[in-house]
């Protein structure tokens, strides 16, 4: 997976409550980004990064937020205002946003009960 | 509207036997093309990349086609192996004006090999 590692591979969240998934990368990559996937659609993007201390809403940014206080890290919060989190989340990551590769991480399956 | 359709949804081969995927996009300006395989459960892994002067492009027993006038593309997997069994999605690039580059995702054609 590329020097990605997301924690947790599972996820279980109570209706009402905030969870922040972990994302972390060694590859001294500039750009990060949060994908959400669906069954049946193409990853969607959340929330995407440039730098440190500086992201940028995606497509589908509403009931997530994120911090990006280091060149490593990009973890990711869904607030309980998100209605319908359940979904298989992916962080990934590039040397700079958009032309270059994407790695991506193994993903974190959260399901809300 | 930037989209990538990829066909067919979902593919059923035996062991050994060629198959190809296809992409069709409509996004503009296009900056390149990525194919990458996705194991259930698992992360993407990019296969290849093509720019807009590539026609095609070769990662072992995977190739890829890139047509910039039609706006398709496509992968060949050649004698493949139940390992090959997987998701497989388009992704296009594109250079907004502002100068901020987009990744438009395909919903990804998902592979069977049977032995």
């Amino acid at each position: 997976d590329g020097g990605i590692t997301q924690s947790p591979k599972y996820l279980f969240r109570k209706e009402g409550q905030n969870v922040t998934l972990s994302c972390e990368q060694n590859l001294n990559h500039d750009a990060m980004y949060w994908y959400r996937q669906d069954p049946g659609q193409g990853l969607r993007l959340i929330y995407y990064s440039q730098i440190v201390n500086d992201f940028q809403k995606g497509d589908i940014a509403e009931g997530y937020s994120v911090s990006r206080e280091k060149k490593e890290s990009f973890p990711l919060t869904v607030t309980s205002a998100q209605k319908n989190p359940t979904a298989f989340y992916l962080c990934a990551s590039s040397m700079v946003q958009g032309y270059n590769e994407q790695f991506f991480g193994p993903g974190t399956r959260l399901t809300v009960l | 509207k930037n989209q990538v359709e990829q066909s067919p949804q979902s593919l059923i081969i035996l062991e050994g036997k060629n198959c190809t995927l296809q992409c069709n996009y409509t996004v503009s300006p296009f900056s390149n093309l990525r194919w990458y395989k996705q194991d259930t459960g698992r992360g993407p892994v990019s296969l290849t990349i093509m720019t807009f002067s590539e026609n095609t492009k070769s990662n072992g027993r995977y190739t890829a086609t890139l047509d910039a006038d039609t706006k398709q593309s496509s992968l060949h997997i050649t004698a493949s192996q139940l390992s090959d069994s997987a998701s497989y999605i388009c992704v296009v690039t594109f250079r907004e004006t502002s100068g901020t580059y987009k990744y438009i995702f395909g919903t990804g054609t998902r592979l069977k090999v049977l032995a």
